[in-house]
């Protein structure tokens, strides 16, 4: 039943190795985020698609990037994880046209 | 970068009790959202109300929406244990990209 899935719902990463974070959906929306959520504050949007079109937030470090194959699935990858990085990462899609926001259980992730 | 401020940060009543949040934001929407979030969750989104509507109830909460003012409010009524939470506003830009950006969040904690 699960929509949207985040994989894995926990993630440790050694300080600068490479990570990649998934996200899949069952759906068939066409818009998909990324955001970051640190400890009790508010998620941050990293990056989003709007259908086909990539929009990358003017401050989304470049360490960051994100990868979208297909519609069903999207990544998140960070190049060179610091410890200011760990957080959790919350993957959402949503139809076009201005609706909900479903999103996963979220990712999150230690540097070590 | 944020687009909400929500207020209370931080709210803590009794069981039974009604609790209200605020959401102010910056620039013109398209739709704003309220979610919940369970400590370490992902987010669940529970009500969104158009920028031609004013005012919109589902079950025991009541949003409200003031674009001259650009503030939306978050009532929930006859408290429960269970609605203990955080509660984040979010809105849709109205630049036609689905761009969905959170507020800071209100911590609301339900005294049995």
């Amino acid at each position: 039943d699960a929509m949207v899935i985040q994989n894995p719902r926990y993630q440790v990463t050694q300080f600068g190795k490479p990570v990649t974070l998934s996200c899949s959906q069952t759906l068939n929306h066409n818009v998909m985020y990324w955001y970051q959520q640190k400890s009790s504050q508010a998620p941050k949007l990293l990056f989003h698609y709007y259908d086909k079109d990539f929009n990358n937030e003017a401050d989304t470090p470049d360490n960051f990037q994100s990868r979208r194959p297909n519609t069903s699935f999207c990544f998140l990858d960070i190049r060179s994880p610091g410890l200011g990085d760990a957080a959790m990462y919350l993957c959402a899609t949503s139809r076009v046209g201005g609706e909900e926001a479903f999103f996963g259980q979220g990712t999150r992730l230690t540097v070590v | 970068s944020q687009q909400g401020e929500e207020d209370p940060q931080a709210l803590s009543i009794q069981e039974g009790e009604n609790a209200t949040m605020n959401c102010s934001y910056k620039t013109s929407i398209n739709n704003l959202q309220w979610y919940r979030q369970n400590s370490g969750r992902g987010l669940v989104h529970l009500i969104l109300i158009r920028s031609n509507e004013r005012e919109k109830h589902s079950g025991r909460l009541r949003v409200t929406l003031d674009t001259s003012k650009k503030s939306s409010s978050l009532l929930i009524t006859a408290s429960r244990a269970a609605d203990t939470a955080s509660y984040f506003c979010a809105t849709e830009n109205n630049f036609g990209n689905e761009k969905l950006t959170f507020g800071t969040g209100t911590r609301l904690t339900i005294i049995p």
